[in-house]
């Protein structure tokens, strides 16, 4: 099955701060996909990345796949308090027609002001 | 538009008892996702429907858990008999259905489940 592990589990930034967490498969990515989750809610759709060497950003938040597809980072720039939650990364099987994600662990984001 | 809602949004029973989430996906979204999500990890996919039908239930300990989605439209998620390690957030995600992969889910604020 696909493990996915995240990277660094948590992390402590000053507000205004640059920022990155790493995502990492131990099987090839057919669709990688980045969602937040504050204390108590749900998980919230940021980005997904399907293909070798992609990059999608919104606002200030930027995604990576590698040209390998095994491995993503997300970078954030200038963090704000809105930006704090946890972090997951999750995996398509990629099996079309077979829309079951894989998620990694989570990384906890605090911003200190 | 209406997000995926859920109820209730906590609960506490003691071990041995049972109980029952219930889920309500945005309109027209025809895949169904029940997710349990341990305190520290990721959420693990217990079990998907695609309309009224099971997709995938293979992590689903169906000895006592067990779901339903009649008319393909709400869902529940009953537990009987809970045991302590069932303590958990358990999140319902919905999805259109889609040739590419598995798409953007859009998930509900989740229950959270206390044993005792």
């Amino acid at each position: 099955s696909q493990e996915l592990e995240q990277s660094p589990q948590s992390l402590i930034v000053q507000e205004g701060k640059n920022l990155t967490i790493n995502c990492t498969s131990s099987k090839t990515l057919y669709g990688l996909y980045w969602y937040k989750q504050k204390y108590g809610e749900g998980l919230i759709f940021l980005m997904m990345l399907q293909k070798g060497g992609e990059e999608k950003s919104h606002e200030k938040i930027t995604a990576k796949l590698d040209e390998k597809k095994q491995q993503s980072s997300l970078h954030i720039t200038a963090s704000q308090p809105s930006h704090a939650g946890i972090y997951l990364c999750g995996a398509d099987k990629g099996n079309f027609g077979n829309e079951k994600l894989t998620f990694g662990t989570g990384t906890r984001l605090t911003i200190i002001p | 538009e209406a997000g995926v809602a859920q109820s209730p949004r906590y609960k506490i029973i003691e071990k041995r008892q049972s109980v029952a989430f219930w889920c309500n996906p945005i309109s027209g979204h025809a895949t169904l996702y029940w997710y349990q999500q341990i305190l520290g990890q990721g959420p693990k996919l217990l079990i998907q429907f695609q309309n009224n039908g099971v997709v995938d239930d293979s992590q689903l300990p169906k000895d006592r858990f067990s779901a339903e989605r009649l008319k393909g439209v709400d869902s529940t998620l009953k537990i009987q008999p809970a045991k302590l390690e069932d303590s958990a957030v358990y999140l319902c995600a919905s999805s259109l259905v889609t040739q590419q992969g598995a798409g953007e889910q859009y998930f509900g604020p989740g229950t959270r489940l206390t044993v005792t």
